[in-house]
């Protein structure tokens, strides 16, 4: 059975910093990987996904990495600001479309 | 804004209860995926529908049951509520068109409080 788990459960920094957030999941066979961001009370917004024949993916500040045969996935934020603060989760899909999520680190960016 | 619209946002329900949420996915999206959130813990997948047709379930019992309709839209039906049910429910849609990207959309949800 598919484990997901992320570390830390919460980090707070301040504006400017860079960062990096941890995910490592149980079974390699996977077909991709999701990090999602997830403000209060609201869905969830697909941030990057990495096929897992890909090693990483960039979206303007933010760049994912994935290493299947160590069973892990980093999401680094560069120059952190206010409006990162939120839930980030990672999600693996193993099949039709089937999502395994971790609980989440929740980022705290203090002007 | 992802295109997947789900309702009510927020509802409160009694124990024994049953409840109906609802889901439109987004537009050529034939696939919708139900979740459940408990607060601070990850989504867990319940089921999932492509093609009107159940194809995948999590580890929930019978009680959690749905209904994918030719427009692709989704109901959500949980019957005998319990305290434990609640939770933020959320809707995914996705498209299983080979060549097509694997990204998966969420709505917003629909909170459930069970008293």
């Amino acid at each position: 059975k598919q484990e997901v788990t992320q570390i830390p459960a919460a980090l707070s920094v301040p504006e400017g910093e860079n960062l990096v957030l941890n995910c490592s999941f149980t079974d390699s066979a996977i077909y991709n990987l999701q990090w999602f961001r997830q403000d209060p009370g609201k869905g969830l917004t697909s941030l990057l996904l990495i096929q897992s024949s890909q090693r990483e993916q960039t979206s303007g500040r933010l760049n994912a990495s994935l290493d299947k045969s160590s069973g892990r996935s980093t999401l680094y934020i560069a120059a952190s600001q206010p409006g990162d603060s939120a839930t980030y989760l990672c999600a693996l899909q193993t099949g039709a479309n089937n999502l395994f999520f971790g609980t989440g680190t929740r980022l705290t960016v203090i002007p | 804004e992802t295109g997947v619209t789900q309702s009510p946002t927020h509802l409160i329900k009694t124990r024994g209860q049953q409840v109906t949420l609802r889901c439109s996915s987004q537009s050529g999206h034939n696939t919708v995926s139900w979740y459940q959130q408990a607060l601070g813990q990850g989504p867990q997948f319940i089921f999932q529908y492509y093609r009107e047709e159940e194809n995948g379930r999590g580890n929930f019992p019978p009680r959690f049951s749905g209904l994918q309709f030719p427009n692709y839209s989704s109901e959500l039906n949980v019957n005998a509520l319990e305290l434990d049910d609640s939770a933020l429910y959320l809707c995914a849609s996705s498209s299983r068109i080979p060549g097509s990207e694997n990204t998966i959309y969420f709505g917003e949800g629909s909170w459930l409080t069970v008293v």
